[in-house]
């Protein structure tokens, strides 16, 4: 069965304490891998795509990264502002806009 | 550009009712998502419209069904809701036709009561 699994659940960083949000898929046929981030009663706001192992994405403190079985975002010296949820999701077929979402990370900068 | 639209932005109504959603897609985007969120089941798959033909589905019950007019905005409606129903309806958008960003709405908040 196709999975999508984010950890850690919750992450707690003092400002500007570098982290990464791990992303593990277990699909057949990947066919771009998202991330998306989402303030409470939002809706998710696009960050990044990627499509292919080994293929990085870089947006202010974040990064993304991709392999074969994970993605990482990295989040550098973060700040308050980037407090959010983290979500990732895949695709698995072109012709197909569906995705399957991981339940998500929930990100705290303390001041 | 103006992005992803969506009404009512809330809305409550009691078990057994029935309901419609709103989705206005980014002006070109030809394909529109819906998806739920909930606290226990995060953001689930509902179904994909494209071209005014439903394109693909996921696991919820035949009460829950859209459809899509010919200038992409789109429409999906609830019946004989149930307390479990209570959750953050979000469309997403896309251009569609090769692969693809989906953009999402701020969504529609549903309380069952």
């Amino acid at each position: 069965e196709d999975q999508v699994t984010q950890s850690p659940e919750a992450l707690r960083l003092q400002e500007g304490e570098s982290s990464s949000l791990n992303c593990s898929y277990t699909v057949s046929g990947l066919r771009g891998l998202f991330w998306y981030r989402q303030d409470p009663g939002k809706g998710p706001e696009f960050l990044f795509t990627l499509y292919s192992a080994g293929e990085e994405k870089e947006k202010e403190r974040l990064k993304a990264t991709l392999t074969k079985k994970e993605s990482f975002l990295h989040i550098t010296a973060p700040k308050p502002e980037d407090s959010a949820t983290y979500l990732c999701a895949v695709r698995l077929n072109f012709g197909n806009e569906k995705l399957t979402f991981g339940t998500g990370t929930r990100l705290t900068i303390i001041p | 550009k103006a992005g992803v639209t969506q009404t009512p932005r809330y809305l409550i109504k009691t078990r057994g009712q029935q309901v419609t959603l709103s989705c206005s897609p980014i002006s070109g985007h030809r394909s529109v998502s819906w998806y739920q969120q909930t606290p226990g089941q995060g953001l689930q798959f509902l179904f994909e419209y494209f071209s005014e033909t439903q394109r693909n589905k996921g696991n919820f019950p035949g009460r829950f069904s859209g459809r899509q007019f010919s200038n992409s905005r789109s429409e999906m409606n609830v019946s004989t809701l149930e307390l479990g129903d209570s959750a953050l309806y979000l469309c997403a958008s896309s251009l569609a036709g090769s692969p693809d960003t989906q953009y999402f709405g701020p969504g529609t908040r549903l309380t069952v009561l």
